[in-house]
Order: structure tokens, then sequence, then C-alpha cells
């Protein structure tokens, strides 16, 4: 069966620091790959999907980058972070574009 | 993307059934219905989608009626767990899933 981790689970950064926050994949090959954001009380804002190696479609200007180094690994990463990047972040996985399957999410705190 | 409207909370009895309502009168004739829930601090968790025809699995099932501008989620026992924010999305066969505010659920013993 299929799992997807994420980590860390929680994160509390000052404002100005650097984020890498990890999300894999495993049971399942050439999956598509995507990372939300969900602000305190809102809904989940898509940020990037990926539909292999090196490819990163961006939906939303921001302060944030992602990068697929491996076929099941996804990471979110920022250079600076602002305080309005705080939020929980999500990555999903997919097969084609069917169903989106969750991890677990990160709890991303900048101070 | 079509938009959907959910009502914003809802509660349910310990063991009765819970009928989330949907409508999506924009929907287009590609356009899936999609039902997810999230469980407070937890990531989405997929339940179930149909295109035309009710859908049933071992979670829920799915009513969709035969205009499709409307859908109901049925959760046939509901249960304290399954206390949720429950979300009712179109989407085409694409990436994108739009999330918007949700229905919450809450389960009453």
């Amino acid at each position: 069966s299929q799992t997807i981790h994420q980590w860390p689970a929680t994160l509390v950064q000052p404002v100005g620091s650097p984020l890498s926050l990890e999300c894999t994949v495993e049971g399942t090959s050439n999956p598509n790959l995507y990372w939300y954001r969900q602000a305190a009380g809102r809904g989940l804002q898509l940020l990037f999907y990926s539909v292999g190696i090196g490819q990163i479609s961006s939906e939303v200007p921001q302060n944030l980058s992602a990068s697929r180094p491996q076929d099941r690994q996804f990471i979110l990463s920022s250079k600076k972070l602002l305080l309005s990047d705080s939020g929980f972040y999500l990555c999903a996985w997919s097969s084609s574009f069917g169903e989106q399957f969750f991890g677990p999410g990160t709890r991303l705190t900048v101070l | 993307d079509a938009k959907t409207t959910q009502p914003p909370s809802m509660d349910c009895a310990e063991g009765r059934a819970a009928n989330l309502p949907c409508n999506h009168s924009t929907i287009s004739g590609n356009e899936y219905v999609y039902w997810y829930r999230q469980i407070h601090s937890q990531g989405p968790q997929y339940i179930i989608h149909g295109l035309k025809n009710n859908e049933t699995n071992e979670m829920a099932s799915l009513i969709i009626t035969e205009d499709r501008k409307s859908s109901t989620l049925i959760l046939p026992h509901a249960t304290l767990r399954d206390t949720a924010v429950y979300y009712c999305i179109v989407r085409a066969n694409d990436y994108k899933l739009s999330f918007g505010a949700g229905t919450t659920v809450t389960v009453r013993a």
C-alpha cells in the first residue's frame, strides 16, 4: 500500500531564516506530487505541483520554492521566511490526475 | 472550475445517517464531484467521487442528481470520529483541487 511521509511535524522558525520541508511517498512510482498551504481557519491553497522529476509548476507567486530531486521526494524551501509563511503545509500525491492522498502535514510557525 | 455551495455547519446524532448537501449548478460535463474531509489538525482524507452515477464505498455514498447540479454525501451511521470539515469539490480530469470553506459536521453522542 502507498504511504506518504512529511517531516518535521511541527517547526518554529524566526523571520528571515531558511526553510526546508520534505515529503516522500512509498509504494508507488511516478506519482504526481503537490504542496498545499492552509492558513489558520482557512481553506487549502495549492502552492506547487509536479508531474515528474525536475518538473515543478507554481500556482501562486510567493516566497517559497519547490524541488523534486527524486521520483518520490518533494521538497518545499524558502531562503528567508516571512511572518505570512506561517501555516499548515500539506503534501499530497496522486496517480495521474486521480484522487489525491494527503500526508500528515507540517505546522510551521514563523516568529 | 465550477464553484460549490455547502452549508457552513450541521449537527448529527451518533448512529444516525448524516446527509451533507452540495450545490454545483455550474458544473461542466467533464467535471467530477469529489468529497474530502479534514479532521482537526490532520491532512484531508479522500472519501469518494463520481461523475453521473451514484457511488458507494466503505466510507460513504454519493448521490448525484440527474441534472448534476447538486449532490449529497451520505454517512450511513455517523460516529464521533466522523466529526470533521467536509469539502465538496468539482474538478475536471486535471491536477487542481480547489478547497472551499466546507461544512463543519459535528456528531453528538
